[in-house]
């Protein structure tokens, strides 16, 4: 079945850094691509998402780049502010579901 | 659009007993998905169900699990008898799919706030 794997697990930048979050994934039929944050205690939220006919999508300070020869995709977020801190998945679609992987707790120091 | 509602916010339960959560997906969407997240295994797919048909329970853990889909606007996941490892969070999340396939609407999935369940 498919599989996401994503890395780093744990990720501390000073703020008004740059974070990257690097995700591979493992069926080619995937299609599309979201980033979902998930701030303590709440719901994950969709923040950014990329389908595989695009190769690089910007909003704003985030953006997220899909590299489907290679099978992988990561999110970048910059000028990083306190209140990025989180915890960010991504997920790829496989038969009209989405697998996420395991989540990086993305800490912002002031 | 209220998004999608969960109830109860919270459940705290002794092993042994029964435990129905509930989710109203967000109106006009035909998918509707169950997850569970723990700090061990992160959030895991349980089972997913389109135009109110279960498409896909390989997650469900094992037989004490069961979920069901009697209209567009409403689903239950049903543990029983539960124990102490089912203690998480469950999230149900909806989405409007034209085909399974991949292909028409929308794979943007909205997650609903979330049960805690506490099984003691």
């Amino acid at each position: 079945g498919e599989n996401v794997e994503q890395h780093p697990s744990t990720l501390s930048v000073q703020e008004g850094d740059s974070a990257v979050i690097k995700c591979t994934y493992s069926d080619s039929a995937s299609n599309y691509f979201p980033w979902y944050k998930q701030e303590l205690g709440k719901r994950p939220q969709l923040i950014i998402d990329i389908r595989s006919n695009v190769g690089e999508k910007k909003d704003q300070r985030i953006a997220v780049t899909l590299n489907k020869t290679a099978k992988h995709f990561s999110l970048h977020i910059t000028e990083t502010q306190p209140e990025d801190s989180a915890v960010y998945f991504c997920a790829a679609s496989w038969g009209g579901k989405l697998i996420f992987g395991q989540g990086t707790t993305l800490q912002v120091k002031p | 659009d209220a998004g999608v509602i969960q109830s109860p916010r919270h459940e705290v339960t002794e092993m042994g007993q029964e435990v129905t959560l509930r989710c109203k997906p967000i109106s006009g969407h035909n998918s509707l998905f169950w997850y569970r997240q723990t700090m061990m295994r992160g959030l895991e797919l349980l089972i997913y169900f389109n135009n109110n048909v279960p498409i896909d329970d390989s997650g469900m853990p094992e037989d004490r699990f069961s979920a069901k889909m009697p209209n567009a606007s409403f689903s239950t996941l049903k543990i029983q008898p539960s124990e102490p490892r089912d203690s998480a969070v469950y999230f149900c999340a909806s989405s409007f799919r034209v085909r399974l396939d991949g292909g028409g609407g929308s794979y943007e999935q909205y997650f609903g706030p979330g049960t805690r369940l506490t099984v003691t």
